[in-house]
């Protein structure tokens, strides 16, 4: 367990369907992050928050859709969705918010298959 | 826009030796360099990182060096050991709000 802890583990959703990730840190720390990692491909940064607000948009579609109720608590919600879009979703968090100053402690990430 | 190059051919080295791993940017001179360390299905944990202006960074059987130069860090692993196979990913960033960018990692195995 790194401090960072993502739910659900696995899903499988339609390209019809709504569903959320959801994202819990409890290292105090001061920054989230969402990223995606697609098979044989590099992390590709979507959303950053620095507390609790979105400080970066990676030009993600607007079928993803990011909250941060507080700084503890990270969600991705997700509606018709591609099939291209089946990946694994990680989740980082850093107490620093400058852009790598210090590592990012990530989850174990939630590996998404669209049907 | 900076590019992170690191070998896509997995690594195979026999138990004891030293394994070192490559990562080349194309681009700016990053202000921070991280290393980590990924297992299937798992999330990438950190292992170190190296500013601009330092040459080397140690951590137990692990070394980094930063060559701007070359624009290249390598990754050393001493006295490697089967639980060193992983996927190791080298990751940049110029500092500020820009994004830490990470490239594809390079597969590591050490067989006994």
């Amino acid at each position: 367990e790194t401090g960072v802890t993502q739910t659900p583990r696995h899903l499988v959703m339609g390209m019809t369907n709504k569903k959320s990730l959801k994202c819990e840190q409890h290292l105090g720390h001061n920054a989230m992050y969402w990223y995606k990692q697609s098979a044989k491909k590099p992390l590709e940064l979507m959303f950053v928050y620095n507390f609790k607000e979105q400080t970066e948009n990676n030009s993600v579609p607007s079928r993803f859709s990011p909250e941060c109720p507080n700084s503890s608590h990270l969600f991705l919600h997700l509606h018709t969705l591609q099939p291209e879009d089946s990946a694994l979703y990680l989740c980082a968090s850093s107490q620093d918010t400058e852009s790598g100053r210090e590592g990012y402690t990530f989850g174990s990430g939630t590996r998404l298959t669209v049907v | 826009s900076q590019k992170i190059e690191q070998n896509s051919e997995a690594l195979n080295i026999q138990e004891g030796k030293t394994a070192t791993l490559t990562c080349n940017y194309t681009n700016y001179s990053p202000a921070y360099l991280q290393w980590y360390r990924q297992d299937p299905g798992r999330g990438p944990v950190f292992l170190l990182l190296i500013r601009e202006n330092e040459k080397e960074k140690r951590k137990e059987r692990l070394k980094v060096t930063f060559d701007t130069t070359l624009k290249q860090s390598l990754f050393h692993i001493t006295a490697s050991q089967p639980a060193d196979s992983a996927t190791y990913l080298c990751a940049v960033s110029r500092g500020g709000y820009n994004k830490l960018i990470f490239g594809a990692g390079t597969r590591l195995a050490v067989h006994p």
